[in-house]
């Protein structure tokens, strides 16, 4: 299974709702990334956990607040959101440490919608 | 800062070789990687360079110069499928890819 899974494939939520889009990956990596990508615009990474230790981009506001349950599964909660983050959210994950770690499988990605 | 640029659009014929630009300015540099995204789906893993030189992989190189902060990616025998956007990243610290501009890529029959 060389598969990552993200749902909901599509989100439309208000400025005052709370929400949180899943990814979930069986092929043992032990790094898992949120990525966000506006239209005609490459990724811009958001989160790492890597051996289930969290880094983060300085410049992500708060209202995105990530989880990682467990090594095969990640959760991105989000509250209060502007429609500026409205965006495909990419998930991906990689097998291991060094050079290995940037050889990332991506899942399909959450279209989000902010209204 | 870090900068990591591509051109924006290039075109080719079916069966042409194209060679695609990528010139980084970053700190923490581990090594350039390519990937592929189609319209509308996830980017997937091309290619890498971690040392300088050219790495072949079927249609696909991937050539680095870490002197220059230069790398290119050369397809050759161009097929329509290639039509794609494709992101040049920069791996960064531990686990981190910074990703290019991007540049899309239309091949004409």
């Amino acid at each position: 299974d060389t598969e990552v899974t993200q749902t909901p494939k599509h989100l439309v939520m208000g400025m005052t709702n709370k929400k949180s889009l899943k990814c979930e990956q069986h092929m043992g990596h032990r790094a898992m990334y949120w990525y966000k990508q506006k239209a005609k615009k490459p990724p811009e990474l958001m989160f790492v956990y890597s051996y289930e230790k969290l880094s983060i981009n300085e410049s992500v506001p708060s209202r995105f607040s990530p989880e990682c349950p467990n090594s095969s599964l990640l959760n991105l909660h989000l509250h209060a959101l502007q429609p500026e983050d409205s965006a495909l959210y990419l998930c991906a994950s990689s097998p291991s440490r060094g050079v290995g770690s940037y050889e990332q499988y991506f899942g399909p990605g959450t279209r989000l919608t902010v209204t | 800062g870090q900068n990591i640029d591509q051109p924006t659009e290039m075109t080719a014929t079916e069966g042409a070789i194209v060679q695609i630009n990528c010139t980084y300015q970053t700190s923490g540099f581990n090594g350039l990687f390519w990937y592929q995204q189609h319209a509308g789906e996830a980017p997937t893993f091309l290619s890498y360079n971690v040392l300088d030189g050219l790495e072949e992989k079927g249609r696909f190189s991937s050539f680095l110069s870490r002197s220059k902060g230069y790398s290119y990616l050369l397809l050759k025998e161009l097929q329509m499928k290639d039509s794609a956007s494709y992101l040049c990243a920069a791996g960064m610290g531990t686990d981190k890819l910074i990703f290019g501009t991007g540049t899309r890529l239309q091949v004409f029959p």
